[in-house]
């Protein structure tokens, strides 16, 4: 069984630059998430999907990041125009249950914005 | 307040010894999930152990067990007889229950993180 599938791995952009991260779930999870990690913190949770619906966004600067997942499969997270602070590992999952499943998680897409 | 707290920055252990990592949480739902996931160098996440709140039963799998003492909010991990390859980060997450269809429902939030190393 494929795992979740994010692209880039990594990805360096100019400082109000756009840029786009894919990802790819794991057959069959209705749920996604999009998660941010800084270097040396937990990942926090940006925008989360049970099958297309944005359930859960309050953590998503709407101002310059957006996401969609249209089908209820694959999902891109946007962000534009991109700052500096906006450098971090950013981290997708997909699990099957919305309370009790593990979150499966892909290798994550690192952006560096200089 | 914090959701998910780790208070140790960083833990040493000697190859073949245990260890415990320890996590406290803070909510107010009674049907909850407690999870340990492993982060190493490479940056994947890697899920190692799960407990619900009406699990009698403290988890266990393989090497790992979590210590959960549900009166002092507490869900730590105990690795046994640690081996080098266990050096990595390791984050507590709790996904609370909420009611269905509330924004919380199903959210899992993560602590800060301990970053273990192992000595030969």
């Amino acid at each position: 069984e494929a795992g979740v599938v994010q692209s880039p791995r990594y990805k360096i952009i100019e400082k109000k630059q756009p840029v786009a991260f894919w990802c790819n779930p794991i057959s069959g999870h209705n749920t996604l998430y999009w998660y941010l990690q800084n270097l040396g913190q937990g990942p926090e949770l940006l925008i989360r999907y049970e099958n297309e619906e944005a359930v859960d966004d309050s953590q998503l600067p709407k101002d310059r990041f957006s996401a969609e997942r249209l089908k209820g499969v694959d999902s891109t997270l946007k962000i534009q125009p991109a700052e500096l602070g906006d450098s971090a590992v950013y981290l997708c999952a997909s699990s099957l249950d919305l309370v009790t499943g593990e979150l499966f998680f892909g290798e994550g897409s690192r952006l560096t914005v200089l | 307040a914090q959701k998910i707290t780790q208070t140790q920055p960083g833990m040493f252990v000697q190859e073949k010894e245990a260890v415990t990592l320890d996590c406290t949480y803070d909510t107010s739902d009674q049907s909850y999930g407690l999870f340990w996931y492993k982060q190493p160098s490479s940056g994947e996440m890697i899920f190692l152990i799960y407990q619900g709140s009406y699990d009698e039963q403290n988890a266990t799998e393989g090497r790992y067990s979590l210590n959960f003492q549900k009166a002092r909010k507490s869900a730590n991990l105990v690795i046994s007889a640690s081996q080098l390859g266990d050096s990595a980060m390791y984050f507590c997450a709790m996904r609370e229950g909420g009611s269905a269809g509330g924004t919380s429902y199903g959210k899992l939030t993560f602590g800060q993180g301990t970053i273990l190393t192992v000595h030969p």
